[in-house]
């Protein structure tokens, strides 16, 4: 089972600033890393598919990197939406498997 | 727009069974792959199950093999977990979770039914 480790577990960042996220891989998992957000009460939603493709209707401000085991999600901006949980997940083999999410909180 | 409604949540007592479903619409299901991923309170998410859009695959979780059936009916537009021998760490939010147009990934999530499993 490919183990998915997200850091930091929290991140504290004021709106405006700029967000970066960490996700590595136990073992490569090529370009097949999703990153989604939830916030609290709501299912969660997809952001980036293929560690760089921005899904339907995700703002300019979020872009995905990397490949193989590490990966980065970045918020150019923070907007106060943006306040949430992020998960990253990969479907290079079974089971697919999820990190244990990122908090960013507002400072 | 995609719905997807689950149901059959609940309260039950450690070995026991809960069904639950999952009623989709403003799509064509029978077209894409399913999943149910779950939520323990408080906690990341776990992938649970897989089924392709004609039943012809399926994967489970190592931690609910042998104990959960996935399956769908596509004349109903609904996906399925039975689910046998439940544990305390059963406990969780089950979503269910439709692919993505990038096969491997959930584009779309219901809101998800809350099982319980306590004595």
């Amino acid at each position: 089972e490919i183990v998915l480790t997200q850091s930091p577990a929290t991140l504290s960042l004021s709106p405006g600033e700029r967000a970066t996220l960490s996700c590595r891989a136990s073992q490569s998992v090529s370009g097949y890393l999703a990153w989604y957000q939830q916030k609290p009460g709501q299912a969660a939603r997809l952001l980036i598919y293929d560690a760089s493709n921005r899904a339907t209707g995700i703002p300019a401000r979020f872009s995905g990197s990397g490949s193989g085991t590490d990966f980065t999600l970045t918020i150019s901006s923070l907007e106060p939406e943006d306040f949430a949980v992020y998960f990253c997940q990969q479907r290079s083999n079974w089971p697919r498997t999820f990190g244990q999410g990122t908090k960013l909180e507002i400072k | 727009e995609v719905q997807l409604v689950e149901s059959g949540g609940g309260l039950v007592q450690p070995g026991g069974s809960l069904r639950l479903s999952c009623a989709a619409s403003g799509f064509t299901f029978s077209s894409y792959s399913m999943n149910w991923v779950r939520q323990a309170p408080g906690k990341g998410l776990e992938w649970v199950s897989y089924i392709d859009s004609s039943s012809s695959t399926i994967y489970y979780a190592d931690s609910v093999k042998g104990r959960f059936t996935i399956s769908r009916d596509n004349a109903k537009n609904s996906l399925y977990l039975q689910m046998n021998s439940l544990r305390d760490e059963d406990t969780a939010l089950y979503y269910c979770a439709r692919e993505s147009a990038v096969a491997g990934f959930v584009g779309y999530w219901g809101q998800g039914t809350l099982v319980t499993v306590s004595s």
